[in-house]
């Protein structure tokens, strides 16, 4: 099955620089890399996700990346803001039916004012 | 987006009792219900996923007579935790989806065993 693996665990940045997370995966049929935030005591929310058709996807100051043949997949948060710090979960898995998605051990942010 | 809610929020109970914990997919039919266990500072464990009408598919590790999920509808899937003991306190979350879409995700329970 598949296997997922998130670096790094936690990452402190000073408001307004960039925050790079990233992520590889076991399984070479997986096309699907979604991204979760999740706020303390909250759900996780889906904020990007990727297809594996493609390289990779930008909305606002979010962007994700995606190597297919390295099976690696970065998500990028430019011009951090306080409200950026959460917990970020990546995952991989099968668009299709979803039963075989797993997740990354997740990255805590925190963003210094 | 997709609302999926989840009941109770949170629960309490005594060593040895069973908890029941619901998930329902508020505004569309989810064929398919995911239901994840999540420690304190730490990622979301696939326990089962459970397609409606069929039984659901357990990971490695969990014991399918400790943790009984029913997917009865479109709209409602239930984990119920038998004989609860303490290393079961945990934040249970479950997810819904349908063909080809995301994983919409409630909001969690909180379980605490005494």
């Amino acid at each position: 099955g598949e296997n997922v693996e998130q670096h790094p665990s936690t990452l402190s940045v000073q408001e307004g620089d960039s925050a790079v997370i990233k992520c590889t995966y076991s399984d070479s049929a997986s096309n699907y890399f979604p991204w979760y935030k999740q706020e303390l005591g909250k759900r996780p929310q889906l904020i990007i996700d990727i297809r594996s058709n493609v390289g990779e996807k930008k909305d606002q100051r979010i962007a994700v990346t995606l190597n297919k043949t390295a099976k690696h997949f970065s998500l990028h948060i430019t011009e951090t803001q306080p409200e950026d710090s959460a917990v970020y979960f990546c995952a991989a898995g099968k668009r299709v039916n979803n039963n075989d998605m797993r997740f990354g051990a997740g990255t805590r942010l925190t963003v210094k004012p | 987006g997709a609302v999926v809610s989840q009941h109770p929020s949170w629960v309490i109970c005594k060593s040895g009792t069973s908890v029941k914990i619901e998930c329902r997919s508020l505004d569309f039919q989810a064929t398919t219900m995911f239901w994840y266990r999540q420690f304190p500072k730490q990622s979301l464990m696939l326990m089962a996923t459970s397609n409606e009408g069929s039984k659901a598919t357990y990971e490695q590790g969990v014991e399918k007579d400790k943790f009984l999920i029913n997917h009865a509808s479109l709209t409602l899937s239930t984990l119920t935790v038998t004989s609860a003991h303490p290393e079961d306190s945990s934040f249970y979350i479950c997810s819904a989806s349908w063909s080809g879409h995301e994983q919409f995700f409630g909001p969690g329970t909180r379980l605490t065993v005494l």
